[in-house]
């Protein structure tokens, strides 16, 4: 079974950094991109960007509002997805989920808050 | 970046009537890569269509996704009280992969 959980969420004044880890099991990691979204209180649904696997050099994308701010990687010897945060804003506030695959995702985890606030 | 638009906002049906749900594209969304998701509060996206019109697994067959170019519509047949959700459209064909806003569906 595919399994997902994110942790590392938490309450982080602006202007910090916080990592957000993704521990995935019941596939092979190394064969597949893993994503990051995030979906803000109350509202929609925010793709962050993905990093891709190993034979693809590990390539990443990322959202413009969160580009040169956030990192995605990834430790395929521990099946972990990373999600470095840094210089957090306020906006950045949301449910965090990591997801297999960079396209059409099946396999979602259950979301870890972030909470960006003074 | 392609803007994906959805309507309507929110759709009041009864169980058993059909639910027509749109997506709306900026410019062409190449090779149709176009997704539905289902969320229900407090829970994670799931995913419905991929490729705008085939069923993800384990799907039911009454939920079903039609289009291309710029248009594209999830249909909900002999809606049930679990359909209850909001649903977004996202495109992949290209960065961003863009949502759309989300359309709620409630059952009377």
């Amino acid at each position: 079974e595919v399994q997902l959980v994110e942790s590392g969420g938490g309450l982080v004044k602006p202007g910090r950094s916080l990592r957000l880890s993704c521990t995935a099991s019941g596939f092979t990691f190394g064969d597949y991109a893993m994503s990051w979204f995030r979906q803000a209180p109350g509202k929609g649904l925010e793709w962050v960007g993905f990093i891709r696997s190993k034979p693809y050099g590990e390539a990443t994308d990322y959202a413009a509002s969160v580009k040169g701010r956030f990192t995605i990687s990834r430790d395929d010897s521990k099946s972990l997805a990373y999600l470095q945060m840094n210089s957090l804003q306020t906006e950045d506030t949301a449910v965090y989920y990591c997801a297999r695959d960079r396209t059409a995702v099946s396999f979602w985890g259950q979301g870890t808050l972030v909470t960006v606030s003074s | 970046e392609i803007v994906l638009t959805q309507s309507p906002g929110t759709l009041s049906l009864s169980p058993g009537e059909r639910a027509t749900l749109s997506c709306r594209a900026s410019q062409s969304v190449r090779n149709s890569y176009l997704a539905w998701y289902q969320q229900k509060p407090g829970q994670a996206p799931r995913l419905l269509i991929y490729s705008a019109s085939s069923r993800a697994t384990d799907i039911p067959d009454r939920f079903s996704g039609s289009g291309s170019g710029t248009d594209f519509t999830l249909t909900i047949s002999r809606l049930e009280p679990e359909d209850s959700a909001v649903y977004y459209c996202q495109h992949y064909a290209s960065s961003p992969h863009t949502f759309g806003q989300g359309t709620k569906l409630e059952i009377k």
